[in-house]
């Protein structure tokens, strides 16, 4: 298996720009996790699905941000606007039976907001 | 609340030397425990998993036992090398209704050649 796809890897874009960041989960994992890495915050989960269904966003910072999971193999993280402290790694992770199990993590978005 | 605390780094060793991470935690419930491993570029990877008290996860030559009465998840390792320079991270998780896994900040070592 090809493991947790994110794309871009890099992306540089303007405040106040809309930005997307793409996942591709390993095939028959049922979980779904976005985090944020900061060098201030450490890891912070934004958001987590289950079979494709939002299980809980309360780590979303703020309506800039909304995740979408249309399908068992594709979600989508998207800020608009961008603002300079978004800018961070964003990772995709998932798992096969949620938190309790092992997490899968893609090698990461690096957004740079200027 | 939950949490996980442990030490900071940056950590810095010569190769070969014995490396110890420590980690304690907090928790409500059962936890299950785990060191992460990130190298530089990448994604977090599962190092290693402990599902209840006094059992020992091992991988790659490292180890850490799961020490309920001290509540703590210490990593170990004999004789580090190079390849080994990475951020550390300590994390638990809690089966229940607002189940999530809680990390530590990492910890960066270093190991020099």
């Amino acid at each position: 298996d090809a493991g947790v796809i994110q794309s871009p890897r890099h992306e540089v874009t303007e405040m106040g720009q809309e930005v997307t960041l793409r996942c591709k989960p390993i095939s028959g994992h049922d979980y779904l996790f976005w985090y944020r890495q900061t060098m201030m915050r450490g890891l912070e989960l934004l958001i987590y699905f289950n079979n494709n269904v939002p299980i809980d966003d309360s780590g979303m910072p703020e309506d800039r941000f909304s995740a979408k999971m249309p399908n068992a193999s594709f979600s989508t993280l998207k800020i608009q606007p961008s603002e300079p402290r978004d800018s961070a790694v964003y990772f995709c992770a998932s798992s096969y039976r949620g938190f309790n199990e092992k997490l899968f993590f893609g090698s990461g978005t690096q957004l740079s907001v200027l | 609340g939950d949490s996980v605390t442990q030490m900071e780094g940056p950590v810095t060793l010569s190769e070969e030397a014995f490396l110890t991470i420590n980690c304690t935690y907090t928790a409500t419930g059962y936890p299950s425990l785990f060191w992460y491993v990130q190298y530089p570029g990448e994604g977090l990877q599962l190092l290693l998993k402990a599902t209840k008290a006094d059992d020992k996860g091992s991988n790659k030559g490292f180890e850490a036992t799961y020490r309920k009465e001290t509540t703590s998840f210490h990593l170990e390792k004999g004789s580090v090398q190079v390849s080994d320079s990475a951020v550390y991270f300590c994390a638990l998780s809690i089966m229940n209704r607002d189940d999530k896994i809680i990390f530590g900040k990492g910890t960066r070592l270093h190991i020099l050649p």
